[in-house]
């Protein structure tokens, strides 16, 4: 069965950082393409960030509104993919899910930016 | 970006009724490696978002026939034969062609 789990949500005030992680199962990790995207309390989804396997030297892609505060990483070992968040903002206020390029969702977890 | 309009926005239809749902793409989707990056999702209510079809027309393993996918270029629809009641949900189509990848506004799928 294949799993995506992501923990680490929660409340931060703005300015702060948060470090999200999305713990997988079931499937061949390693190979494949993982990203993080993004849904706001009016539940549009915005994709926000990729991360490509180690054949393609693990490059890194994000979505003009996070670059340079956001980071995301990967741990083949863990079979886990990361979202380092940083200068968070009100607006990315919204429930993270990280996804696998075979189409699979995790369950999200909710991030609160407020004061 | 690629702005991604999907209609209607919402959808009241009985059990075992047929249901069509529209996304046309500011742009086309066909990429240079000559597939279209056009995917469609379920997110029913309280939950995660669930994969359904990918490329257009390609269903995954475990989504029910009764789900079809079509279009080209900029124009694509998703359409239901016969709507059971784990249908039920806001669908949203997205395309992975154009950098960066985007969403459109979702259809909600209700009883009528």
């Amino acid at each position: 069965e294949v799993q995506l789990v992501e923990t680490g949500g929660g409340l931060v005030q703005p300015g702060k950082s948060l470090k999200l992680t999305c713990a997988t199962s079931g499937f061949t990790f390693s190979t494949a393409w993982m990203h993080w995207v993004r849904q706001s309390p009016d539940k549009r989804l915005e994709w926000i960030a990729r991360i490509k396997d180690k054949s393609n030297n693990y490059a890194t892609d994000y979505v003009e509104s996070v670059k340079g505060r956001f980071t995301i990483s990967r741990d083949d070992s863990k079979s886990s993919v990361y979202l380092q968040m940083n200068s968070l903002k009100e607006e990315d206020t919204a429930t993270y899910y990280c996804t696998a390029q075979y189409g699979y969702w995790g369950q999200g977890v909710m991030v609160t930016v407020s004061s | 970006d690629v702005v991604m309009t999907q209609t209607p926005v919402s959808l009241s239809l009985a059990i075992g009724q047929p249901a069509s749902i529209s996304c046309k793409s500011s742009q086309s989707l066909l990429g240079t490696s000559g597939k279209t990056f056009l995917n469609w999702i379920l997110q029913r209510p309280g939950q995660s978002p669930k994969r359904l079809i990918y490329q257009v027309s390609k269903l995954y393993s475990e989504v029910p026939d009764r789900f079809s996918g079509s279009g080209s270029e900029t124009e694509f629809t998703l359409k239901i034969s016969r709507v059971e009641a784990e249908d039920l949900g806001v669908y949203y189509c997205w395309q992975g062609t154009h950098f960066p990848q985007t969403f459109g506004g979702g259809t909600k799928l209700e009883l009528k």
